[in-house]
């Protein structure tokens, strides 16, 4: 079974400038979270999809991240413009339901923000 | 709300030696709780996770964790430490729905040959 799979694996950006991050979760997921760890911290959620709906984004800074999953699957996260305290790993988790419990993680996004 | 507090930022074992992980939690309701595992450049990997029926979890590599409702404790531990189990763990608290996943700052194990 192939895992949830993250590009790009590094990105180094300057502050005001704008970046994407892409996570194609595992077949047959319906939920779909993206989680933000800083160093040294634990993983904080940024938004959670059921399908291509918005279950919970409470914690997305709205005026700069933004994220979409149009046809359910595959999503992306964008940051623009980024901050330097944006730099971190971001996380793409599925699972295969809505409180099934179990989160399948992918490697991550480190990004670097300069 | 809920919320888990891991007590040590970092541990150092010797290879062969008992591990010791520790984790205190806060639910205003019986929770669920999980001991994840993240290893260098890897992803988050689930090690178990504990539902309400034994108290004492087993997981996978060995590991395994005791909820304790009186201390609102749920350390993970290992009779004898391996040097792959050098790795970041971190303890997490869902929310009753099973949606929200609660994560604490995480220990870094070092493992010494």
């Amino acid at each position: 079974e192939a895992g949830v799979a993250q590009s790009p694996r590094y990105k180094i950006i300057e502050k005001r400038q704008s970046v994407a991050f892409w996570c194609n979760p595992i077949s047959g997921h319906a939920t779909l979270y993206w989680y933000q760890q800083i160093l040294g911290q634990g993983p904080k959620l940024l938004i959670q999809f059921q399908n291509n709906g918005v279950v919970d984004d409470s914690q997305l800074p709205k005026d700069r991240f933004s994220a979409e999953r149009l046809k359910g699957v595959d999503s992306t996260l964008k940051i623009q413009p980024a901050k330097l305290e944006d730099s971190a790993v971001y996380l793409c988790a599925s699972s295969p339901w809505a409180g099934d419990e179990k989160l399948f993680f992918g490697s991550g996004t480190q990004l670097s923000v300069l | 709300a809920q919320s888990v507090t891991q007590l040590d930022s970092h541990v150092s074992v010797s290879e062969g030696t008992p591990v010791l992980l520790r984790c205190n939690y806060s639910s205003s309701y019986s929770p669920s709780l999980f001991w994840y595992v993240q290893h260098p450049n890897k992803g988050l990997q689930l090690l178990l996770k504990y539902t309400s029926a034994a108290t004492l979890v087993k997981g996978i590599n060995g590991f395994e964790a005791e909820f304790k409702k009186s201390e609102t404790s749920f350390h993970l531990t290992k009779p004898s430490a391996h040097m792959s189990d050098a790795a970041e763990y971190f303890c997490v608290v869902s929310d009753p729905t099973g949606n929200q996943f609660y994560f604490g700052t995480g220990t870094s194990l070092t493992v010494i040959p």
